[in-house]
């Protein structure tokens, strides 16, 4: 099946440092990534949408200055945090797809865990 | 807008144990529907999908069957194991939004033995 990989896995930075996530789709081309934020016992949350060489489209009440989202190729998108704060520890999960369309398959990866001290 | 109920958890079976988890939703199209499964510590795996009424997703002993009618997708298996002790998440995705996904808050099933 498809593979989509996260990089790193958990990650401990200081407040007022960026961080960055990568998202990568092993063994197909993703036209469109998705990235979520879950919160401890609650369902995923997404941030935005991601389309190869185009910018990122991102839900409503999601700041584009903090949660910068690069898709640069067909296997490789990244999310930089700006300025990270206590609040923003979460777990990051990406997702991708090789279509677009209802009846596409996302595929997820295995999460980012962010803890900003 | 589209949304997404499932049933609160958390769910705690024994061992061999028929689950049913209920999940109804709300979508303004035709959309396709979503079971993705998450393990504790890892991300979320699909675990079945149905995209037209009355299809029935099916995947390692687990089903699902899209009731347009109800507007329904329950997730059922007749024997559950320890090893499927996870969270569970029903989501759709309809025309109108492209693949984006809505999910609902998601559902843990505890299997003892």
């Amino acid at each position: 099946g498809a593979v989509v990989s996260q990089h790193p896995s958990w990650v401990i930075c200081k407040s007022g440092t960026s961080v960055k996530i990568e998202c990568r789709s092993l063994d197909f081309q993703a036209t469109t990534m998705f990235w979520y934020r879950q919160f401890p016992k609650q369902s995923l949350m997404l941030m935005a949408t991601s389309n190869e060489g185009s910018k990122a489209t991102y839900e409503q009440g999601v700041e584009k200055d903090k949660f910068l989202i690069n898709h640069a190729s067909l296997t490789l998108s990244t999310l930089t945090v700006t300025s990270a704060h206590p609040e923003d520890s979460s777990f990051y999960i990406c997702s991708a797809s090789s279509a677009s369309g209802p009846q596409e398959t996302q595929y997820f990866g295995p999460g980012t865990r962010l803890l900003v001290l | 807008g589209n949304s997404v109920t499932q049933m609160e958890g958390p769910v705690t079976l024994s061992e061999e144990a028929f689950l049913t988890i209920n999940c109804t939703y709300t979508a303004t199209g035709y959309p396709s529907l979503f079971w993705y499964v998450q393990y504790p510590g890892e991300g979320l795996q699909l675990l079945l999908k149905a995209t037209k009424a009355d299809d029935k997703g099916s995947n390692k002993g687990f089903e699902a069957t899209y009731r347009k009618e109800t507007t329904s997708f329950h997730l059922e298996k007749g024997s559950v194991q320890v090893s499927d002790s996870a969270v569970y998440f029903c989501a759709l995705s309809d025309q109108g939004g492209g693949n984006k996904l809505t999910f609902g808050t998601g559902t843990q099933l505890k299997v003892e033995l």
